[in-house]
């Protein structure tokens, strides 16, 4: 039962360099999300898709973007990474439905020198 | 969107019982609260929800007063390995269109 994968689990970037954060989730969940977090700190939403089709900003979306490919599958892309975007991603998802149980991803740690 | 607080962090000893408190003063009448735990390293992972009064699992219990507006998440005989941080998440029930923002959190610091 794999639950939510996401991919690379690391990845180290120079400024101004692209990449998709690639998640995927096999639980049949409407809803994904994808999270920062930044050392010591909490988690803080970048973008959400309440179901296949639809995306939505978070609490820090600027130099993000997001793509809901199926009902499986949600990346995010940073167009031109900076610095300040080093950080730890997790994916997520839920049902959407009933409650908000959300089940994580085991993260993806991203450093931009 | 509900805003959660609770305190940044706490101290316990082994076989204690930890009552870690979050406050959510603007929860909305569809509005669920639910407890997850994160090890360093790790995503966060769910450790009970409720919805009024008292629930309780094999981990841990969930009071919530009459007026929704804090709960209180109840750690029976912590050991050293409920060492994490707590996040108190409040969100609602539907469509999922709302945001689920996550607080702080607390972290607990279980001594030997």
């Amino acid at each position: 039962n794999a639950g939510v994968t996401q991919t690379p689990k690391f990845q180290v970037l120079k400024t101004g360099q692209s990449m998709t954060l690639q998640c995927a989730q096999d639980m049949n969940h409407n809803s994904m999300y994808w999270y920062r977090q930044d050392p010591g700190m909490g988690l803080r939403l970048i973008y959400y898709s309440a179901s296949e089709g639809t995306t939505d900003k978070g609490e820090v979306p600027n130099g993000y973007n997001v793509s809901r490919l199926n009902k499986r599958e949600f990346s995010l892309r940073l167009e031109s990474a900076a610095p300040s975007q080093t950080s730890v991603y997790f994916c997520a998802s839920s049902e959407g439905g009933t409650g908000n149980t959300i089940y994580f991803g085991e993260g993806s740690w991203l450093t931009v020198v | 969107l509900a805003k959660t607080t609770q305190p940044i962090s706490m101290d316990s000893y082994e076989g204690q019982e930890v009552n870690i408190t979050c406050s959510h003063n603007n929860i909305a009448t569809n509005d669920y609260i639910t407890w997850y735990q994160q090890f360093p390293s790790q995503g966060p992972r769910f450790i009970i929800q409720g919805y009024k009064t008292k629930v309780t699992n094999e981990v841990a219990s969930l009071f919530i007063p009459a007026d929704r507006k804090s709960s209180t998440l109840s750690l029976p005989r912590v050991s050293l390995s409920d060492t994490a941080v707590y996040y108190c998440l409040v969100g609602d029930k539907g469509t999922g269109r709302r945001a689920l923002t996550f607080g702080s959190g607390t972290r607990l610091q279980v001594q030997p």
